[in-house]
């Protein structure tokens, strides 16, 4: 089954502490995407990647890092420098950015809380 | 830049009813534009899209959205609302230049009275 996998499902921090968030897709898209979804604001664009060894910052990428070493993976770090990182992360992919109308599939997200 | 507007964050609707989630955008560019769904603590699942090809799009689960250039409006409509169709619902418009980003609108909350 094809398809977008985020662990873990929800992940709890202390502040100060950097943590790791796991995307995965064995979908063979090109593009991949990180948003951060608060209540009554939609979602951001966290950072992106369009190929392997190449990401761009999105519009609230300050305090998060990302790499991209393996089309399949798309990790995001985020860092102590985030003031406010308790959230809901949603990971997401698409075939191609060559075309206006590809769509982008999701993945089950990954809750954060950091006290 | 492209946008979406989402009026309404919370609409209700009883069983059996239409239900009317509106979605407008403001683009310089001809629009792409999508709704997705979300059921709690999970991901987006894509209802349907609009990529110019006709005005009135067809998704899935029953519903269907119309674009309108002279109201620059994408409203998501199904006739008869069920009770599995509450969950939270989102327009998107794709953005001009690379790497196809998508701008979200806040989200409409649908709740389906019995």
């Amino acid at each position: 089954d094809g398809g977008i996998t985020q662990s873990p499902k929800y992940l709890f921090r202390k502040e100060g502490q950097n943590v790791t968030l796991s995307c995965e897709q064995n979908l063979n898209h090109d593009a991949m995407y990180w948003y951060r979804q608060d209540p009554g604001q939609g979602l951001r664009l966290i950072y992106y990647s369009q190929i392997v060894n190449d990401f761009q910052k999105g519009d609230i990428a300050e305090g998060y890092s990302v790499s991209r070493e393996k089309k399949e993976s798309f990790p995001l770090t985020v860092t102590s420098a985030q003031k406010n990182p308790t959230a809901f992360y949603l990971c997401a992919s698409s075939t191609s950015t060559a075309h206006f109308g590809n769509e982008q599939y999701f993945g089950p997200g990954t809750r954060l809380t950091v006290t | 830049a492209q946008s979406v507007t989402q009026l309404g964050s919370h609409v209700s609707v009883s069983e059996g009813a239409l239900v009317l989630l509106r979605c407008n955008y403001s683009s310089s560019v001809p629009p792409y534009l999508f709704w997705y769904v979300q059921y709690p603590n999970q991901g987006l699942q894509l209802l349907l899209k609009y990529t110019s090809a006709a005005t009135l799009v067809k998704g899935i689960n029953g519903f269907e959205a119309e674009f309108k250039k002279s109201e620059t409006s994408f409203h998501l409509t199904k006739p008869s609302a069920h009770m599995s169709d509450a969950a939270e619902y989102f327009c998107a418009v794709a953005r001009a230049g690379s790497a196809r980003q998508l701008t979200f609108g806040s989200g409409t909350q649908l709740t389906v009275l019995p």
